[in-house]
């Protein structure tokens, strides 16, 4: 079984809709990320959190609100769905820790289409 | 502010011929880390490499290769004898140590390997 998994898999809304995707993990890390990936633009962190009750804005956050239900658990909203808000969606986690670095795993991502 | 560049949007190749994907950093920190990442047509995030900041050595891995030189700020990726199952968008990324484990990534390259 995979240790990131998101659901759903593929979406499509259409605009002013409230869409949820949702974000479980096995590895027991305590930090979560959401990322998007637009064409030519990379990925770029829309929020992330290092633990239950932490939770941080990122890059591009307006339009999106996050909730850490548990441990394993980082859903990503989207109050009301627009048109530009139709990306790859990527969950990933990572473990804290004293070393400067701990790799982040992601999931298989989550394609949204806001029509 | 970190920041990635991959000036590479889309590479054609044909089989067995060897390419090369640049990627150019910016960042302030002395401490840091890279990235690449395969992005098959699956759209799954497949980790490649890391390197630290103070590991200027190159690295070979197969029919991968990576070439790591501050002096020019750049991380450059070498596939070797190509093959179609090569095609993907691959994407170089970078953390610092000050960054919080955020990871800032280049907007990607399309790599077409055509048999």
């Amino acid at each position: 079984d995979a240790d990131v998994t998101q659901t759903p898999r593929n979406r499509i809304t259409k605009t002013g809709k409230r869409i949820m995707l949702e974000c479980s993990q096995t590895k027991g890390h305590d930090r979560m990320y959401w990322y998007r990936q637009d064409p030519g633009l990379g990925l770029r962190l829309i929020y992330y959190s290092f633990d239950v009750k932490d939770i941080n804005k990122g890059e591009i956050s307006d339009g999106y609100s996050v909730s850490r239900q548990a441990q394993a658990k980082f859903s990503l909203s989207l109050e009301s769905a627009i048109p530009n808000q139709t990306a790859l969606y990527f969950c990933a986690t990572s473990e804290p820790g004293a070393s400067s670095y701990n790799e982040q795993f992601f999931g298989p991502g989550t394609r949204l289409t806001v029509l | 502010a970190q920041k990635v560049t991959q000036a590479q949007t889309e590479i054609s190749v044909v089989e067995k011929e060897d390419v090369t994907l640049d990627c150019v950093y910016e960042t302030r920190d002395t401490t840091y880390y890279l990235f690449w990442y395969k992005q098959p047509p699956s759209g799954e995030l497949v980790f490649l490499i890391r390197r630290n900041s103070f590991d200027e050595q190159n690295e070979i891995s197969g029919r991968y290769s990576w070439n790591f030189q501050k002096s020019t700020s750049s991380f450059n990726f070498t596939i070797t004898a190509s093959q179609v199952v090569d095609s993907a968008v691959y994407f170089c990324a970078l953390t610092a140590l000050n960054a919080g484990n955020m990871l800032t990534f280049g907007g990607g390259t399309r790599l077409m390997v055509k048999p």
